[in-house]
């Protein structure tokens, strides 16, 4: 069976630093884009960023560069996403998703991690 | 620069059909479209690949209910037999020179 399975729910202060996961599994993850969407609460779904495992290419949403770092450990078919300062504006649920091959179409799901940044 | 649009909004009776509108603009309309649900509370689920040349695949367990289609720069998802446990968020989603679009994301209300 195909999965994604994200770390669980982190409730962090301002200025910490944070780092999920998502780790796939019964398909090759090195040969799928994978990325990851951030969902504000009561809001839509938004394009962060995804990286290409095999090669670690990785592209980022404008809105996100420079805020966050995509990285992925193919020894251990996991991806991550990391802060380095949280906002409490980084309060989100966060989902990573798996690429169909050779488009940028999402096709599989993480169940979420809840980030809660509050002082 | 291509843009995703949706209605926020559809409503449509039990049992009845629905059928959900992605605008695509700025760019060209040959574009290959994903379509995700999410219910109340939930995470999204992948419903359906919808591509240009009029084919489509599914996710699993997707019932036949749901279907995909297109007529020049809008995409359509439509939903048949409306059930309660379709009421839920819809996204659409494509992609351009190596970036990711989600539509805004229509919330149907099954009456």
């Amino acid at each position: 069976e195909v999965q994604l399975v994200q770390s669980g729910a982190e409730v962090k202060k301002p200025g910490e630093s944070l780092k999920i996961s998502c780790k796939g599994s019964g398909y090759s993850f090195t040969n799928y884009w994978i990325g990851w969407v951030r969902q504000m609460p009561g809001k839509g779904l938004e394009w962060m960023g995804i990286i290409y495992p095999s090669d670690s290419d990785t592209k980022y949403s404008p809105s996100f560069q420079g805020q966050v770092t995509i990285s992925a450990d193919r020894s251990i078919s996991t991806a991550y996403l990391q802060w380095s300062s949280l906002k409490a504006s980084d309060t989100a649920m966060y989902y990573c998703a798996r690429h169909v091959e050779g488009e940028l179409l999402v096709v599989q799901w993480g169940q979420g991690t809840l980030v809660t940044v509050s002082s | 620069q291509l843009v995703l649009t949706q209605s926020p909004s559809a409503s449509a009776s039990l049992g009845a059909s629905v059928r959900l509108t992605c605008t695509l603009s700025g760019g060209h309309s040959s574009y290959a479209i994903a379509w995700h649900q999410q219910q109340p509370e939930k995470g999204p689920r992948f419903l359906m690949k919808y591509n240009s040349d009029g084919s489509h695949n599914k996710g699993d367990g997707i019932p036949d209910r749901f279907s995909g289609s297109s007529s020049g720069a809008e995409c359509y998802l439509t939903i048949s037999s409306l059930q309660s446990e379709d009421e839920a968020d819809y996204y659409c989603q494509t992609w351009d020179t190596g970036r990711v679009l989600f539509g805004g994301g229509t919330k149907l209300t099954v009456l």
